[in-house]
């Protein structure tokens, strides 16, 4: 059974970069079938999709987040991570990773971990 | 890319059934038959009930299933629940680059 685990910081301050690590377990990140991605959702509020990307290293990022988003993998590791910089209050959320199929279906997804964002 | 359009709230009573639309543009939802739907209880993580506008993943129960018209999907959930009180969350892939969209997510009450 595939299982995705958040890990990283859970409070950063203001200006600095938040980073996040999705650890994948039962299955092979390398997998040709599938982008991974990351979603996040702010206390009280839906969900938002940040980026996805190819074991191979190909990326694609919301564009409203792309000037401060970086996704990056790590194939022996069997992880992906993001890094989102100049972090403000506004980016306090559940961050989620998740396995994605063609088409943009998130069929898996970690339990998510509570970012906050203050000083 | 702005975010998909769904009702803020739906309900139904035990045994109806309640459908919840989703709606787009002709980029993402019109264009692509990849819309997906998520449902999502109190702190926990989003559960895939649909993919590729009609599909249910194994184990899902087929009370629930999913459409589209032109730039609107919809989730039909028959045979309501107590269980099936949350929050659902639509989702299409948005094409050309290769973007992904979820809707503002609709809370589904069980009177």
């Amino acid at each position: 059974q595939l299982q995705l685990q958040e890990s990283g910081p859970g409070l950063v301050k203001p200006s600095e970069t938040l980073s996040l690590t999705c650890t994948v377990s039962g299955g092979s990140i390398s997998s040709s079938s599938y982008y991974w991605g990351w979603i996040r959702q702010p206390p009280g509020k839906g969900l938002e999709w940040i980026g996805s990307i190819y074991y191979s290293g190909s990326t694609y990022y919301n564009p409203s987040l792309k000037s401060r988003v970086t996704i990056s993998v790590d194939t022996s590791k069997n992880q992906f991570s993001l890094k989102l910089s100049s972090v403000t209050a506004a980016d306090t959320a559940v961050y989620y990773c998740a396995r994605e199929l063609v088409g943009a279906t998130h069929d898996y997804w970690g339990q998510g971990t509570l970012v906050t964002v203050s000083s | 890319q702005s975010a998909l359009t769904q009702p803020p709230s739906a309900s139904g009573s035990p045994g109806q059934s309640v459908t919840i639309s989703c709606t787009g543009t002709s980029s993402d939802v019109g264009g692509y038959n990849y819309v997906s739907w998520y449902q999502q209880h109190p702190g926990k993580a989003p559960k895939l009930m649909i993919y590729e506008v009609t599909k249910r993943p194994s184990g899902v129960p087929d009370r629930f299933s999913g459409s589209k018209s032109g730039n609107t999907a919809s989730l039909t959930v028959s045979g309501l629940q107590a269980e099936d009180e949350a929050d659902y969350y639509c989702s299409s892939y948005a094409g050309s680059n290769n973007y992904r969209v979820f809707g503002g997510g609709t809370k589904l009450t069980v009177l």
